[in-house]
């Protein structure tokens, strides 16, 4: 079974913290995706990645920034925390192969990282 | 561009009545579509996806492309099948997918 696991399962930062969310993937996944999911506005895609050193923007990068600097592990970066990022942060790998559509594909998740922003 | 709607952010229902959640959805390819569900303390997981056309824990879903909808149903809830659910749409020629903002389905026994 594929196991994707997220450092923390809580954290409490204070405004203007840097801040190191970390995700790792156990099954030489190629893409990995960092999504935040609130309440209402259900999940919103920040970061992804296809490969190592590689990165696009989601939908919701603003104030966001990630490092993929091994296959299996995809870290999202809150440089300056705000109250405003106050979120249930959700990694997510997928098997992929950069740039081909599969359509076998399936997303694994994370348990997530309930960060609060004080 | 391309959106997801669930217009339904709760639905309540008892012990063996129907359920159907609804999706729709807005792309102009060929749309690739999924249902993801979350139970209580559990992770996201990955329900049924449309192309397989597969019967997951008594859920179908059904690809309408004329009403652009990807309903999820269910003949008689179960009190375990309260969870959340997302409907999500996977971007033709890419490995991104955009979520809906969720359905909370309550059984009530």
């Amino acid at each position: 079974d594929v196991k994707v696991t997220q450092s923390s399962r809580y954290l409490v930062k204070r405004t203007g913290e840097k801040v190191f969310l970390e995700c790792v993937q156990d099954m030489d996944h190629e893409n990995m995706f960092w999504y935040r999911q609130d309440p209402g506005l259900g999940l919103r895609l920040i970061y992804f990645s296809y490969d190592v050193k590689m990165k696009e923007k989601g939908d919701i990068p603003e104030g966001y920034s990630v490092s993929r600097e091994k296959k299996e592990r995809f870290s999202l970066i809150l440089e300056s925390a705000s109250t405003n990022q106050t979120s249930m942060y959700l990694c997510a790998s997928s098997l992929g192969k950069q740039g081909v559509f599969a359509t076998n594909e399936k997303l694994f998740f994370g348990s997530g990282t309930q960060l609060s922003v004080l | 561009a391309q959106r997801v709607t669930q217009p339904e952010k709760l639905l309540s229902v008892f012990k063996g009545a129907p359920v159907e959640l609804k999706c729709n959805y807005s792309y102009s390819g060929s749309p690739e579509l999924f249902w993801y569900v979350q139970y209580s303390r559990q992770r996201l997981q990955l329900l049924l996806r449309h192309i397989s056309r597969e019967s997951i824990k008594g859920f179908t879903a059904d690809l309408n492309k004329g009403e652009t909808s990807f309903h999820l149903k269910k003949p008689f809830a179960q009190e375990e099948d309260s969870a959340m659910y997302y409907c999500a749409l996977l971007q033709g020629g890419s490995e991104k997918l955009v979520f809906g903002k969720g359905t909370k389905l309550t059984v009530n026994p």
